[in-house]
């Protein structure tokens, strides 16, 4: 059974800094491209960084470009967010998904305030 | 970036009655447009990947057609717990985008 859960989200203050993790299982998840996903309060979805699954190609959206770096360690089937720079706007549910989409996890709560 | 627009924003039907969901897209995405459904708390699931192909363990009544620009989510017979958010999604260029979402609620 794919399984993907996601660690590391809580409060921090402007302009700090969080690690989120993805733990994977259940599948070969070296030969996966991942996805990091956000949902802010009573907003809808943003997908805001891509790896693929050798780390050759990544992708980051505009809104955290700069800011924000993706990694994965195979050996640890483990995908990662560095996110630096945190804004109030960053506040939001983050998601991690396989290049298939299916299924997500079950999201981890970043909330950034002072 | 790709602009998904959905409509309605907000659909209210009846147990059993149809529902027709509605995604364009500001240019063509091909056949790369899928359909998620969202509960409060949960986080999105799969229903339809490729515009038309039911995700594992899908019922049939969710069904997917279109392609290029104007996509549509068909659920024949409206189930109890088919009430929630309805989100496309284009995977055809970087960035990833998804539509604004399409709340299907009991009328």
């Amino acid at each position: 059974e794919v399984q993907l859960v996601e660690s590391g989200g809580g409060l921090v203050q402007p302009g700090g800094s969080l690690r989120l993790s993805c733990a994977a299982s259940g599948f070969a998840f070296n030969t996966y491209n991942m996805n990091w996903v956000r949902q802010a309060p009573g907003k809808g979805l943003e997908c805001i960084s891509y790896i693929d699954s050798s780390s050759f190609i990544i992708y980051y959206a505009d809104s955290v470009k700069g800011r924000f770096t993706i990694s994965r360690d195979n050996a640890k089937n483990s995908l990662y967010l560095q996110m630096n720079s945190l804004r109030a706007e960053d506040t939001a549910v983050y998601y991690c998904a396989t290049h298939q989409w299916d299924p997500w996890g079950q999201g981890t709560m970043v909330t950034v305030s002072s | 970036e790709i602009v998904l627009t959905q409509s309605p924003a907000t659909l209210s039907l009846s147990p059993g009655e149809r529902a027709t969901l509605s995604c364009r897209a500001s240019q063509s995405v091909s056949s790369y447009l899928a359909w998620y459904q969202q509960k409060p708390g949960q986080a999105p699931r799969l229903l339809i990947f490729d515009a038309s192909n039911r995700a594992t363990g899908i019922p049939a009544r969710f069904s997917g057609s279109g392609s290029g620009t104007d996509f549509t989510l068909t659920i024949s017979s409206l189930e109890s717990e088919d009430f929630a958010v309805y989100y496309c999604q284009q995977r055809s260029n970087w960035p990833i985008t998804f539509g604004q979402g399409t709340r299907l609620e009991i009328k």
